[in-house]
């Protein structure tokens, strides 16, 4: 147990859906990172929060949004899915943002139908 | 922008015997972090070993070690000993250590299979 929750564990939605998963980090750890594991795309960072503020971005979608609230925990909003958002989504947390590792929730397996 | 190879997309190994999964990377810093991380059947992302890149000594981890060669951007995995819950998915992964993002960087996964 890496002490990372993510909730749920799995979704099941249709097409022009918007979900929200949910991600709550170690006691401790301000950064958040939010990960696609996809069969065609592999693992991509989608983005990172630090201590509530958006500290980068990768290869996420318009349609998608996240944010670290005061209790650090964080949210992905994905909207307007699509088939090819099927995927598992990992939440991630480390200390800072430097010399730390990065510790891997159980992930979120979403279903686009 | 870095990129992690992983050239072998499966191997198999007979229980009780070492094998070595590889990795290649690419990148412009001098400082940074390798990792190696398991993904079994369950999904779940384990961290089983790190690197840095200023460390010239390979990490240990009882049963897992690495053999890092800054110059050739190689970063192999030896598992000794390997055991049946070895068999998952073994992720390399990179990440930078000053400033910007401090992301991973993934390869794109071995899949190693322990025969009895």
């Amino acid at each position: 147990d890496s002490g990372v929750t993510q909730t749920p564990k799995h979704l099941i939605t249709a097409t022009g859906q918007r979900v929200t998963l949910r991600c709550s980090p170690r006691s401790g750890d301000l950064s958040v990172y939010w990960y696609q594991q996809s069969l065609d795309q592999g693992l991509q960072f989608l983005i990172q929060y630090y201590n509530g503020e958006e500290r980068a971005k990768g290869n996420i979608l318009e349609r998608f949004s996240a944010q670290q609230f005061p209790d650090l925990h964080s949210e992905l909003n994905l909207s307007s899915l699509e088939l090819g958002d099927s995927a598992l989504y990992f939440c991630a947390s480390s200390q800072g943002q430097g010399k730390n590792e990065q510790y891997f929730g159980p992930g979120t397996r979403l279903t686009v139908t | 922008a870095q990129t992690v190879t992983q050239s072998q997309p499966e191997m198999s190994v007979q229980e009780a015997e070492t094998v070595t999964l590889s990795c290649t990377y690419d990148t412009s810093e001098s400082d940074y972090y390798l990792f190696w991380y398991k993904q079994p059947p369950s999904r779940q992302m384990i961290l089983v070993i790190r690197q840095e890149a200023y460390k010239q000594q390979n990490a240990t981890e009882n049963r897992f070690s690495v053999n890092f060669q800054k110059a050739a951007k190689s970063f192999s995995l030896k598992i000794s000993d390997s055991q049946l819950g070895d068999a998952a998915m073994y992720f390399c992964a990179y990440r930078r250590v000053l400033g910007g993002a401090n992301n991973l960087f993934f390869g794109t996964g071995t899949r190693l299979t322990v025969i009895p």
